[in-house]
């Protein structure tokens, strides 16, 4: 099982730049959610997609930020442009939801983002 | 709208000792709550999540509590080791859709050897 996939793991450009995040969610899994983590914010939900259709966008800050999901096994991120105060950690997770109940989230390692 | 607060921000233990963190939430119209592990550098690993109609889930040596009335849940470590060194983030799922997941800042924990 290979788990939540990232990439890229590390990313620093320059601001105005466009930045484009990717997750490969685990197979199966029919919920995927991303995060953003800052030592000011702590980790807040930018938005939830459900069976590839956005959900809850109401944590995307601004209209810098476009996240789509494809089809199952691919979302993206993106920032345009990109400012320096989106310096953060983005974490994607993905987990099944259905007949009444829940599984857990499982998180993929993150991307660690520098905007200078 | 969701607050979820933990306490404390940061605890330090010897090894061996058993302890408590500790979540709260405001609005107790929960559908379930989820507490997780984040190490250094790394995403966050999910270690119990409670259904809204349970009142504990219990893995190895990690207890944890719902008491949604009073909008607490507790996660008691028994017998804490150096590797239980981490940072514990408690998470609720509510909102109209059950959509919103909403996180605590963490309680940083370190047990000495």
């Amino acid at each position: 099982d290979a788990g939540v996939i990232q990439s890229p793991r590390h990313e620093v450009t320059e601001m105005g730049q466009e930045v484009t995040l990717r997750c490969k969610p685990i197979s199966g899994h029919n919920s995927l959610f991303w995060y953003r983590q800052t030592m000011m914010r702590g980790l807040e939900l930018l938005i939830y997609f459900n069976n590839n259709v956005p959900i809850d966008d109401s944590g995307m800050p601004e209209d810098r930020f476009s996240a789509k999901m494809p089809n199952a096994s691919f979302s993206t991120l993106k920032i345009q442009p990109s400012e320096p105060r989106d310096s953060a950690v983005y974490f994607c997770a993905s987990s099944f939801r259905g007949w009444g109940r829940e599984e857990p989230q499982h998180f993929g390692d993150g991307t660690r983002l520098s905007i200078l | 709208k969701q607050e979820v607060t933990q306490i404390p921000a940061a605890l330090s233990v010897p090894e061996g000792e058993n302890l408590v963190l500790n979540c709260s939430f405001t609005d107790s119209a929960i559908y379930n709550l989820q507490w997780f592990r984040q190490d250094p550098g790394k995403g966050l690993t999910s270690l119990l999540l409670i259904q809204s109609s349970q009142r504990e889930q219990t893995s190895g040596r990690l207890n944890a509590s719902l008491d949604k009335s009073s909008g607490r849940s507790t996660l008691y470590i028994a017998a804490s080791q150096p590797g239980d060194s981490a940072t514990y983030l408690c998470a609720v799922r509510s909102g109209t859709s059950g959509s919103r997941l909403t996180f605590g800042e963490g309680t940083q924990l370190t047990v000495n050897p």
